[in-house]
């Protein structure tokens, strides 16, 4: 099973550049999330979705956007990078309202120079 | 908003030996979920163990254990008979069920170098 797949798990930008981190999962989950993974920080919520169609904000979603046009995909873009959004991305999925634990992909180390 | 703290920033321990992460949380919900999360240094997040906090059981998975005190709101994880390959960043989360907005928190983190 692929499980949660993410990419790049690198990626480099330019201030005011815009790109698109990509998410699929292949286990029909409905709940997919975005975090993002800052030293002394743990993890924090970016943005999730509860099913195809639904989406919403977490605790720090300023200067991302979402969409879910399916089950499976979940993309995150960055609309206008800044130096402030060099971090670690993690895409999460699960199966249901919050019984079950996170999926997580492998992480996108982005760096915004 | 829930927040979870993990008050140890660094950890260490001898190979065999046994050792304590501590892990708080603060919520006004009767019934949430904790887990411990392990991320070696290839960075995947993987689950270690996880507690319904309606269970007054502690979980325990091999040489995994929890110690939950609800009233205290306290989460900590013992790893018994620890291994050089147990060296990892250690999360501690929390996740509300059955609401819209059911994000997991986690706390900093706490990184456990194991001395052989």
């Amino acid at each position: 099973n692929a499980g949660v797949t993410q990419t790049p798990k690198f990626q480099v930008l330019k201030t005011g550049q815009s790109m698109t981190l990509q998410c699929a999962q292949d286990m029909n989950h409905e709940y997919m999330s975005w975090y993002r993974q800052d030293p002394g920080m743990g993890l924090r919520l970016i943005h999730y979705s509860v099913g195809a169609g639904i989406t919403d904000q977490g605790e720090v979603p300023n200067g991302y956007n979402v969409s879910r046009s399916t089950t499976e995909d979940f993309p995150l873009r960055l609309l206008s990078a800044a130096p402030s959004q060099t971090s670690v991305y993690f895409c999460a999925s699960s199966y249901g309202r919050g019984h079950t634990e996170a999926f997580f992909g492998q992480g996108t180390r982005l760096t915004v120079v | 908003a829930q927040t979870v703290t993990q008050s140890q920033p660094e950890m260490s321990v001898q190979e065999a030996e046994t050792v304590t992460l501590s892990c708080t949380y603060d919520t006004s919900e009767s019934d949430y979920y904790l887990f411990w999360y392990k991320q070696p240094p290839s960075r995947q997040m993987i689950l270690v163990i996880r507690q319904e906090a309606y269970k007054q059981q502690n979980a325990t998975e091999n040489r995994f254990s929890v110690n939950f005190q609800k009233a205290a709101k306290s989460f900590s994880l013992k790893i018994s008979d620890s291994q050089l390959g147990d060296a990892a960043m250690y999360f501690c989360a929390y996740r509300r069920p059955f609401y819209n907005n059911n994000d997991m928190r986690f706390g900093a983190g706490t990184r456990l170098t194991v001395k052989p």
